[in-house]
């Protein structure tokens, strides 16, 4: 069965800082990658995903991820995080080749940007 | 409004009730899913719908819990004998399948369930 692992429960950063939220995913076979962000109050969107392809995947609002296969992961990054930024952040993985599209996701990360 | 539907918002009830939530999917969407998200954790699925037909349940769906979708339209999820640790978020989700990809993968704003 696939797990995914978010290193950071809580990360604090000031604006400006630039952000790294790590991911580890275990399942041997192809995998669909993804991050979710929900704001206060709001329900799930999505950040980005992968597929296949260019393992550097840019998703909205300035965010970008990197797949690395050797190593299982799917980080996180933004150069320059904003007090907006504030929200809690998961990874999920989807085993490639599963039919339905099921989602495993990470424990989450918040963060915090502080003004 | 055509995003993912959920309903009601909040639901308080007293140990032992059951309780009924329901899905709107975006229209077009033949792919449903339940997940449980409780404080601290990510989501977990709990269910899935491939039309009308329920294709697979989470062992985290115990007997209590039975989920439908009718006409594989809108679904429901009703949990009978509510304990308090079914306390959590109820998360919807759909997607459409073409060929063999999954597209629009997009979750409701859930129900929250506070059992007393």
């Amino acid at each position: 069965a696939q797990s995914v692992s978010q290193h950071n429960h809580h990360v604090i950063l000031s604006e400006a800082a630039s952000l790294e939220l790590g991911c580890n995913y275990s399942y041997g076979g192809t995998v669909n990658l993804f991050w979710y962000v929900q704001y206060p109050g709001q329900h799930l969107q999505l950040l980005l995903k992968y597929f296949s392809g260019d393992p550097l995947v840019k998703g909205i609002k300035g965010f970008e991820a990197e797949f690395i296969k050797s190593k299982f992961s799917f980080n996180l990054r933004k150069p320059s995080v904003q007090w907006s930024d504030t929200a809690e952040y998961f990874c999920a993985v989807n085993a490639g080749g599963t039919s339905y599209g099921k989602l495993t996701f990470g424990q989450g990360t918040i963060l915090t940007v502080h003004p | 409004d055509t995003g993912v539907s959920q309903d009601p918002r909040h639901k308080i009830t007293k140990r032992g009730q059951n309780v009924t939530f329901r899905c709107d999917p975006i229209s077009e969407h033949n792919r449903l899913y339940w997940y449980r998200q409780t404080l601290g954790q990510g989501p977990e699925f709990l269910t899935y719908f491939q039309n009308e037909a329920q294709l697979e349940k989470s062992r985290l769906l115990s007997d209590r819990f039975s989920a439908e979708r009718p006409k594989g339209s809108f679904s429901t999820l009703e949990i009978q004998r509510t304990e308090q640790g079914d306390s959590a978020m109820y998360l919807c989700a759909s997607s459409i399948l073409q060929g063999r990809s999954t597209y629009g993968y997009t979750f409701g704003s859930g129900t929250r369930l506070t059992v007393v």
